[in-house]
């Protein structure tokens, strides 16, 4: 069973504070690893992905990545209010000659001002 | 910018009556992804497109749920009798890489919320 694990949350920051979201996977051959931002209502929007273990930094959002502990995280920086979102974590599995995403249940996020 | 269109954006129906979803994936993507996700969770796959072929649907239902994408680029999902478990967002994705690859960023639609009666 290939599996993805999250924190359902919510997880409350204040403005300005950096918000940290985890998230672990079965699988340890796996090879990459996405985070999508959701808002209530809308559809999940890529917002990082990492292949490699460290860190990758896009802006205020920086992916870590351990297979080792078969563990990735998001850090946000200067969290804002507009990050209010579910953070979805998805891993990709193979299976059958092809790569699908299996996805967490999602961690909500709230930003207080 | 490019997008996946997806249509309707909202569907009510009565149980046993047939739906149908349509997406067209950002030009250029040869594959197409279908989710479904209830309210509280991720999205799960339900069928997975290399150009017009399938390459997975172990997790789609086959008895009342079928998928096309017969030119290689267009998608209609369809449900047929719906049933009151069906109720959720069902979402459509695509990407530029080969299902065979694993860096394959896929980039969702608006989705279409089925609200079954």
């Amino acid at each position: 069973q290939k599996e993805v694990e999250q924190n359902s949350g919510p997880l409350s920051v204040p403005e300005g504070a950096i918000a940290s979201l985890n998230c672990t996977y079965s699988d340890r051959g796996s090879q990459s690893f996405f985070w999508y931002r959701q808002y209530s209502g809308k559809s999940p929007e890529l917002i990082m992905f990492i292949y490699s273990n460290g860190d990758k930094e896009d802006g205020r959002f920086t992916a870590q990545l351990n297979k080792a502990s078969q563990y990735v995280s998001l850090l946000i920086r200067d969290s804002q209010p507009s990050d209010s979102a579910t953070y979805l974590c998805a891993v990709a599995y193979s299976g059958a000659g092809s790569y699908q995403l299996t996805f967490g249940k999602g961690t909500k996020l709230s930003v207080i001002p | 910018e490019a997008e996946v269109a997806q249509s309707p954006r909202y569907k009510i129906t009565e149980k046993s009556q047939a739906v149908a979803f349509w997406c067209d994936p950002i030009s250029g993507h040869a594959t197409l992804y279908w989710y479904r996700q209830i309210l509280g969770q991720g999205p799960e796959l339900l069928v997975q497109f290399q150009d017009e072929s399938v390459v997975d649907d172990s997790q789609l239902p086959k008895d009342r749920f079928s998928a096309e994408r017969l030119k290689g680029v267009d998608s209609t999902l369809k449900i047929q009798p719906a049933e009151l478990g069906d109720s959720a967002m069902y979402l459509c994705a695509s990407s530029f890489s080969h299902s065979r690859s694993p860096y394959n960023e896929q980039f969702f639609g608006p989705g279409t919320r089925l609200t079954v009666l």
